[in-house]
């Protein structure tokens, strides 16, 4: 069965960065890709971006952009999300998502990861 | 950015009983090339990542109870529970994915009455 299987929780200080897991398995690595989701305290979902392990092109969300960076290592079935800069306001739980698509992004997640809680304080 | 909203905010209903969710988007998901509604709609219990329920607006994902139905088209769309029970209490959230950024409605918290 399909599961993807985050790292576990992190506590960062104003201006650090982070750099969250997503272990997939139940399926082939390179032939779905894989969007970032993350969701402050109490709040509603923000999608961050997206990569394609297939052909390792992204798309990030334009307030992100120059602060985040998804990678993949194939070799272990891996996708990574590195947020840099860290303010208070990126305090969330992060989730990783399988699409749909391996070299487009297609939005639609079936399948989600269990979520990593950051929280960002001084 | 394509903003989604979604009413009510909030939502008892009483157990067996009809639930109805808006989403309006703030312009057309409709892609006329497929005549395809780019518009899922989620469930999210406490402590648990989201679920995807209905995507192209009305398709149910397998496994989904068929008392879960999506509709409409366009601008504005419906998710209706035709006969609440205990286990669909939970945060529903729409979402288009016509065009990236893929944006959520701020969620509506559905509990019985």
């Amino acid at each position: 069965q399909v599961q993807l299987v985050q790292s576990g929780a992190e506590v960062k200080k104003p201006g650090a960065s982070v750099k969250v897991s997503c272990k997939a398995s139940g399926y082939t690595f390179t032939s779905y890709g894989i969007s970032w989701v993350r969701q402050a305290p109490g709040q509603g979902l923000e999608w961050m971006g997206w990569i394609s392990p297939y052909t390792g092109n992204t798309n990030y969300a334009q307030r992100l952009q120059g602060r985040v960076t998804m990678t993949t290592d194939t070799s272990t079935s891996t996708a990574y999300m590195d947020l840099r800069s860290l303010r208070s306001d990126d305090t969330a739980v992060y989730y990783c998502a399988r699409e749909e698509d391996k070299v487009y992004s297609t939005g639609r997640f079936f399948y989600w990861g269990q979520g990593t809680l950051v929280t960002v304080s001084s | 950015d394509i903003v989604m909203t979604q009413s009510p905010d909030s939502l008892a209903v009483s157990l067996g009983e009809r639930a109805t969710i808006s989403c309006k988007s703030s312009q057309s998901v409709l892609y006329s090339s497929n005549n395809k509604n780019y518009l899922g709609w989620y469930q999210q219990k406490s402590g648990q990542p989201p679920k995807l329920l209905i995507y192209w607006a009305s398709t149910r994902e397998s496994g989904v109870p068929d008392r879960f139905s999506g509709s409409g088209s366009g601008t504005d769309f419906t998710l209706t529970i035709s006969s609440l029970q205990a286990e669909d209490v939970a945060v529903y959230y729409c979402q288009q994915y016509y065009t990236t950024p893929y944006t959520f409605g701020q969620g509506t918290n559905l509990e019985i009455k």
